[in-house]
């Protein structure tokens, strides 16, 4: 069974421009969570989508927003990039069906660079 | 609102030594999971372990065990014949039972294996 992918692997954009980051989940997980990880700030919660609604979403300015289609494969887009948007953003997709055996895992990351 | 704690930003163990990685983690709920994840430079996150609260059995996966305190709230995970691949970072994250709450990751612990 093929894992989480993200594309692109690599991006750099300027500051003001906007980003869109996809992530395809491994076949049948139905929940993608999306995460920012810098080196000052660890690894932070954005937002987890679930049937293509938003079930859970963390502490990121409006900046920040994301989807989820009917196949689950969810994109991430930040509007009016900052240099602090500098980051690899990493996405995890499970099944979300029964919390006692549900797991996260992980796609490769998109490491953004802001200049 | 949970909060995970490692309180080791670095450590370093000899090639087929064993070392333990501590983690603690606040809690006012009864029913909960604990991960323990790894990034290598790879920057890929792989699952190492999973233990559920109401086990009090610790989980074990080959070289890989944990000690899981539920009254102390600790959940340390003890490598085994430490081996050079397994140097990355460590990060232990919380999972409510509860699917209207997110993963909650710790900052992480570097581990390094010395040859």
């Amino acid at each position: 069974k093929a894992g989480v992918t993200q594309t692109p692997r690599y991006l750099i954009k300027t500051r003001g421009q906007q980003v869109t980051l996809s992530c395809s989940p491994i076949s049948g997980h139905r929940s993608v969570s999306w995460y920012q990880q810098t080196p000052g700030q660890g690894l932070q919660f954005l937002f987890e989508y679930f049937s293509e609604t938003q079930r859970n979403k963390g502490n990121f300015p409006g900046r920040f927003s994301g989807r989820q289609f009917s196949n689950s494969r969810s994109e991430m887009n930040v509007s009016t990039l900052e240099l602090g948007d500098s980051a690899l953003y990493l996405c995890a997709s499970s099944l979300a069906t029964d919390p006692s055996t549900d797991t996260q895992y992980f796609g490769p990351g998109t490491r953004l660079t802001v200049l | 609102a949970q909060t995970v704690t490692q309180s080791q930003p670095e450590m370093s163990v000899q090639e087929a030594e064993t070392v333990t990685l501590s983690c603690t983690y606040d809690t006012s709920e009864s029913d909960y999971y604990l991960f323990w994840y790894k990034q290598p430079p790879s920057r890929q996150m792989i699952l190492v372990i999973r233990q559920e609260a109401y086990k009090q059995q610790n989980a074990t996966e080959n070289r890989f065990s944990v000690n899981f305190q539920k009254a102390a709230k600790s959940f340390s995970l003890k490598i085994s014949d430490s081996q050079l691949g397994d140097a990355a970072m460590y990060f232990c994250a919380y999972r409510s039972d509860n699917y209207g709450q997110n993963f909650v990751f710790g900052p992480g612990t570097r581990l390094s294996v010395l040859p």
